[in-house]
């Protein structure tokens, strides 16, 4: 169980276009779920933390109105990076947080790599 | 602000010996530390993991460890095997962080054959 999948794994798109990554949760509904940043050798970087049918939560540093977030069932969340920069490569992975025993567990799909060309 | 600190960065054991990594903690209200495996290219798995009212847990050759007094907790790894090397990431959910995890730095685990 808690199974998460992505998609797509990977896009190549170019500068100035919009991408969309599906996250979504196989085998269970998640209360949160969220997403993240990561660059080659480095741990991961929260962007944002999605709850259904509410707007998401950003962290500091990350543009709201550059990374679209929407949340619209306890399965589904997207991330839609508009207006794409070459800086905007990067791997990105979702995660879908249930609760269990009083303790939220986090389980993460497998990833897009997106290359802004 | 609430920090994850691991150790080592890097560890390369022998196939067969044992692993161990080590993370602290600063939030003494802390009560949840899972542990995750990322290989190349994909997502990070979650392996193993411990609640603060548990002193040890294990699964085959995976053990964690925690320590609530000294705020640190370990990934032990027995019989290691190729298929073990990966990046190892703990973590820990901060009170107050709305479910957020806050991650280690990361461990490349290379298990040498």
């Amino acid at each position: 169980g808690a199974v998460v999948s992505q998609h797509p794994s990977w896009v190549i798109c170019k500068s100035g276009t919009s991408v969309k990554i599906e996250c979504r949760s196989l085998d269970f509904q998640a209360t949160t779920m969220f997403w993240y940043r990561q660059f080659p050798k480095q741990s991961l970087m929260l962007m944002a933390t999605s709850n259904e049918g509410s707007k998401a939560t950003y962290e500091q540093g990350v543009e709201k109105d550059k990374f679209l977030i929407n949340h619209a069932s306890l399965t589904l969340s997207t991330l839609t990076v508009t207006s794409a920069h070459p800086e905007d490569s990067s791997f990105y992975i979702c995660s879908a947080s249930v609760g269990r025993e009083g303790i939220h567990e986090q389980y993460f799909g497998p990833g897009t790599r997106l290359t802004v060309t | 602000g609430e920090n994850v600190e691991q150790h080592p960065s890097t560890l390369s054991v022998q196939e067969g010996d044992s692993a161990v990594i080590k993370c602290t903690y600063s939030d003494s209200a802390s009560n949840y530390f899972p542990w995750y495996k990322q290989e190349l290219g994909k997502g990070p798995q979650l392996i193993i993991d411990i609640r603060s009212n548990v002193g040890e847990k294990k699964d085959q050759r995976i053990a964690v460890t925690l320590n609530k007094t000294a705020k640190h907790f370990s990934l032990h790894i027995t019989e290691t095997q190729p298929e073990d090397s990966a990046v190892y990431f703990c973590a820990a959910i901060f009170s107050g962080s709305a479910r957020q995890l806050t991650f280690g730095s990361g461990t490349q685990l290379t298990v040498l054959p």
